[in-house]
């Protein structure tokens, strides 16, 4: 079974750094890119950025709100994965989800339950 | 980016009545290549995560109800409930995988009249 499960949400101070992670279970991790995707509360859904996956060098892109201040990693050793966020911004409260592409698609076939960042002073 | 526009932001339809939500995209999610709709639609009930019903426009994921289904192609997409059930009250998305980044339409709520 797929099993997605995302933790390190917290509530961080404006500036402050927080560390997410997303364990990874029941399928072969390094086969499919994986997306994080957030919802501030109350609205949408907002994409995040994704990591491809090893045969693609595990290559990130990131949104422009996000860039240079957010970073997506792996270990493939723990089947997980990375948001690290640095420089952090009140508009960063969300919930974040980490989402597995569906294999040959793109679309996002399972996703955890969520980790809830709250950036305030 | 690509914007994508769904209409309409909410929606009531009685019980075992259609419903249908429309979604633009601000160019085309079309590839050429292998004639396929880079476009996908979401469900989310409160308090859980998205869950994937169609994705390539029309292709419904496995285990999702046939009164779900999907149409169009370029820029002009829609998603119809056939026949609305209890348990489909939810926000629906659609979504581009075309183009990084991707995105979200900002989302249809679907209620009982």
């Amino acid at each position: 079974e797929v099993q997605l499960v995302e933790s390190g949400g917290d509530l961080v101070q404006p500036g402050g750094s927080l560390r997410l992670s997303c364990a990874a279970s029941g399928f072969t991790f390094n086969d499919y890119y994986m997306d994080w995707v957030r919802q501030a509360p109350g609205k949408g859904l907002e994409w995040v950025g994704r990591s491809k996956n090893k045969g693609n060098s595990y290559t990130t892109e990131s949104a422009a709100s996000v860039k240079d201040r957010f970073t997506i990693s792996r270990d493939e050793s723990e089947n997980s994965l990375y948001l690290q966020m640095n420089s952090l911004k009140t508009e960063d409260t969300a919930v974040y989800y980490c989402a597995r592409d569906k294999l040959g698609v793109g679309a996002n076939d399972y996703w955890g339950q969520g980790t809830l960042v709250t950036v305030s002073s | 980016d690509i914007v994508m526009t769904q209409s309409p932001d909410s929606l009531a339809v009685s019980l075992g009545e259609r419903a249908t939500i429309d979604c633009k995209s601000s160019q085309s999610v079309l590839k050429s290549s292998n004639n396929k709709n880079y476009l996908a639609w979401y469900q989310q009930k409160p308090g859980q995560p998205p869950k994937l019903l169609i994705y390539w426009a029309s292709t419904r994921e496995s285990g999702v109800p046939d009164r779900f289904s999907g149409s169009g192609s370029g820029t002009d997409f829609a998603l119809t409930i056939g026949s609305l059930q209890a348990e489909d009250v939810a926000v629906y998305y659609c979504h581009q995988y075309y183009g990084v980044p991707r995105t979200f339409g900002q989302g249809t709520k679907v209620e009982i009249k």
